[in-house]
């Protein structure tokens, strides 16, 4: 079982409102992801870092930020929260050290914005 | 244009029964194709892998297979139960850069009915 942890699991907002999504490992992995998933479409990378102090962003172009401040760490804020931000967000880490790249994954983050 | 397809797309099985879900590719350079699970509301967990030199591997119920040269994997699942039900998603690692890029299909959506 991956030792990977998001909340919130579920969150409604209102359009304009800030929010962070968290999502923290204990498995002392340096790389760490936030994907976004659609019903029936793949999953789209958003964000990703590998290690303290380094960001970047993904394929799928997104007005979210993250920070890696620690490396069990990898908040996700978006600054003001529009409809078009609705959907499930997961966070994922790897270990660098494994060259097969499996990343195991948080169980989710689902964002409505109305 | 994605570079990973799945078929079907979905399916639905009676509990006990056999399936074979497929997976066509286009990356390349090649590393690895993962086989993952995601339950409803879950994050995916990884199922098997398959790197270049391997033909067929099994986890308990679930064996995958690769053929490198038609670039084409399948996951065989063998007297289906009712947790079987979930989607199997196929993720390709390609080894053109450092990064280790990964490619993710839709997935496709199993539902093993009693």
């Amino acid at each position: 079982e991956a030792d990977i942890y998001q909340t919130p699991r579920y969150l409604v907002i209102g359009t304009g409102k800030k929010i962070t999504l968290e999502c923290s490992q204990t498995m002392g992995h340096d790389k760490m992801y936030w994907y976004q998933q659609d019903p029936g479409m793949e999953l789209h990378l958003i964000h990703y870092s590998y290690g303290v102090n380094s960001t970047e962003k993904g394929d799928l172009s997104s007005e979210s930020t993250v920070s890696r401040i620690r490396t069990e760490h990898f908040p996700l804020t978006l600054e003001s929260a529009r409809p078009s931000h609705t959907s499930q967000y997961l966070c994922a880490s790897s270990d660098r050290k494994q060259n097969t790249g499996e990343l195991f994954f948080g169980e989710g983050s689902r964002l409505t914005v109305l | 244009k994605n570079q990973v397809e799945q078929s079907p797309q979905s399916l639905i099985i009676l509990e006990g029964k056999n399936c074979t879900l497929q997976c066509n590719y286009t990356v390349s350079p090649f590393s690895n194709l993962r086989w993952y699970k995601q339950d409803t509301g879950r994050g995916p967990v990884s199922l098997t892998i398959m790197t270049f030199s391997e033909n067929t591997k099994s986890n308990g119920r679930y064996t995958a297979t690769l053929d490198a040269d038609t670039k084409q994997s399948s996951l065989h699942i063998t007297a289906s139960q009712l947790s079987d039900s979930a989607s199997y998603i196929c993720v390709v690692t390609d080894r053109g850069s450092t990064l280790g890029r990964l490619y993710f299909g839709r997935g496709t959506q199993l539902t093993v009915w009693p």
